[in-house]
Order: C-alpha cells, then structure tokens, then sequence
C-alpha cells in the first residue's frame, strides 16, 4: 500500500532556530513530491516540488531534499519565523495507472516569537 | 492572477438536498481533481479530471458526481449530501498530472 508519512505531527521552536521536517513514503516509483503549506482555515500553497530525477529544491529559507532509495524527504527551514507557523504537507505523485497523489497527515509548526 | 477558485467558501445544507460546489482555473490547466480533508485522515482524492470530458475516479468517489464539460470548470456534484461528507472540500489544477498541482481557497461543508 503506498503510504506518506509525516513526523513529528507537531513541533514547536522559537523564533530563529533552523528546523527540519521530515516525510516518509513506502514505494520508491515516485514522480514526484511537493511540499505544501496549509494556514489555519486556508487553502494548500505550493512550496516547493521536487522530480524524481532530482535531489533536493530551494526557495529563499527552505529546502528540500529527496532520497528516493530510502524513501525519504525533508524540508529544511532556515532561520525560522513566526509566519512560518503553518500546517507543512508532503505529498507523493506516484506512476502507475492512478497517477495518484498521496498526502501526509501533515506537521503542525509553532515559530515562538 | 492566476488562481483557482472555488464557491461557495462555506456551505451548511440538510441531509438529501442536492447541492454544487463549483471550482474553476484560469491558468489553461489539462488536469483537475477534488480532494477532502479530514481530521486523522488527511486530504484524500475524490475525482480527477485529466481533460475535458475525462474524469475518473479518486480513492472516496462514493456519493459523489464530477463533470468537465469545459477545461477551465470541474464541479463537484453531490446529489444526496449525508453527514458523512462533511468535510473540507479542495480543488485543484495543474498543467498535466504530473506537474505542479495549485489548490482552491477550500470549501467547508456541513451536512445535518
């Protein structure tokens, strides 16, 4: 079954502190993975995607890295602030006939000020 | 600006009665699909679309109606609304399947 898993489902840093989170997926026949915020009430905002063929995406403070093999990915955020606080989503595009995606539970980010 | 939008944003409706959560994109997108969100489940997909008038079914189509009559419209249609799809509702477009996927504001449906 292919699964997407996130955790810690929750994490709390204070303000400036660089953060990983982390997403797991069990099948490596991916074609791609997308990091997503969701705010509180708030539709999902693409953050970054990351192909197959790749290794890792950056955008301003936060990168993204894909290992495959391992079936792993991380977002890194660099010196953390309070509007980062948000819901993180990792989702997997898988191949096959359903050309699926697949969310994680998401990780619920509090950035103390 | 490119965007996709979805109405109503809030809906609360009786058990039964047919209702349409309409979503449209304006950024000439081949693929289109509706997700729900829901507490300890995440978003699952409900259906997706891959061109006009190709839709098929997502992980939850149960209780559940799409049509893509044009390629920038993808309602939702639910005919007989149960309390069990009470749930946060999202669309979402994206050039083809594969690329990068933009969603909707989301709509909140309550069903009683």
């Amino acid at each position: 079954k292919q699964e997407v898993t996130q955790i810690p489902a929750a994490l709390s840093v204070p303000e400036g502190e660089n953060l990983v989170l982390n997403c797991s997926f069990t099948d490596s026949a991916i074609y791609n993975l997308q990091w997503f915020r969701q705010d509180p009430g708030k539709g999902l905002t693409s953050l970054l995607l990351i192909q197959s063929s790749q290794r890792e995406q950056t955008s301003g403070r936060l990168n993204a890295s894909l290992d495959k093999s391992s079936g792993r990915s991380t977002l890194y955020i660099a010196a953390s602030q309070p509007g980062d606080s948000a819901t993180y989503l990792c989702a997997v595009l898988y191949g096959g006939a359903t050309n699926k995606l697949i969310f994680g539970t998401g990780t619920l980010l509090a950035v103390q000020p | 600006e490119a965007q996709v939008t979805q109405n109503p944003r809030y809906l609360i409706t009786v058990t039964g009665k047919k209702l349409t959560v309409t979503c449209s994109q304006n950024m000439n997108h081949e693929y289109m699909s509706w997700y729900r969100q829901d507490p300890g489940l995440g978003l699952r997909q409900i259906y997706y679309s891959m061109n006009v008038e190709v839709t098929d079914k997502g992980d939850v189509p149960e209780g559940y109606k799409v049509s893509r009559k044009e390629k920038r419209n993808f309602p939702l249609i639910l005919e007989s609304p149960s309390p069990n799809q009470t749930s946060l509702y999202f669309c979402a477009s994206s050039l083809a399947n594969r690329d990068e996927q933009y969603f909707g504001p989301g709509t909140r449906l309550t069903v009683t």
